[in-house]
């Protein structure tokens, strides 16, 4: 079952820019984790938001969580063609057990030079 | 270096056959993870292990099967009842046992249907 939703689905930007992803969930949960990867690689932890927290910074990463409404969004400050990639929100739920870390489709972004 | 290890790379698959996909972790965590990933999608559990010689059903377990013997080793095999299973597989780890916070993952294996 696919708990996250992320949209965009794709994203394209200019070197310099910001780009904003946003992810929506079903279910109450316990944290939200957000991943990249490179195309036919392994993904990479980027940040871990819990659900008592409302934002959270990491270098150019900014992710907040709105547990009301369900939904995060990260921004990736001042883009670099190296942030090219796909990006995935991925969520623990609260309920079937804290292991269970349940992925969206991803967004797509490519970030020109 | 310490990190994911998944062998091969690439692998093929005739009908009716089983295949073993590898997954080696030097990072002494206590959880083991099987993702498939389909093109243009997002990741489905498989399998997990919290523990040496346990292990729990995923989302989608039909037709493949686990075994966690050793700490650092999660073999994965694709069985025959599997009628789907050209996709990209990614092994995971993480040190919390209770809980799947910062995974670290493998480079994953394409398995690809002959």
């Amino acid at each position: 079952s696919q708990q996250g939703e992320e949209d965009p689905q794709a994203l394209s930007i200019q070197e310099g820019e910001n780009a904003t992803m946003n992810c929506s969930y079903k279910t109450s949960i316990n944290n939200l984790q957000w991943y990249r990867q490179n195309s036919g690689r392994g993904l990479v932890h980027l940040i871990l938001i819990r659900s008592n927290e409302r934002e959270k910074h990491s270098g150019r990463l900014r992710v907040t969580l709105d547990t009301s409404k369900k939904s995060s969004s990260l921004l990736i400050t001042a883009s670099r063609a190296a942030d090219t990639a796909s990006y995935f929100c991925a969520t623990v739920p609260v309920s079937g057990g804290y292991n269970k870390l349940i992925f969206g489709a991803g967004t797509r972004l490519a970030v020109h030079p | 270096d310490g990190g994911i290890t998944q062998s091969p790379k690439y692998l093929f698959r005739k009908e009716g056959q089983n295949v073993t996909l590898s997954c080696e972790q030097n990072l002494n965590h206590d959880a083991m993870y099987w993702y498939r990933q389909d093109p243009g999608q997002g990741l489905r559990l498989i399998y997990y292990s919290q523990i040496v010689n346990d292990f729990q059903k995923g989302d989608i377990a039909e037709g493949y099967s686990v075994s966690r013997e050793k700490k650092e080793s999660f073999p994965l095999t694709v069985t025959s009842a599997q009628k789907n299973p050209t996709a990209f597989y990614l092994c995971a780890s993480s040190i919390n046992s209770q809980g799947a916070e910062k995974l670290f993952f493998g480079s994953g294996t394409q398995l690809s249907v002959l």
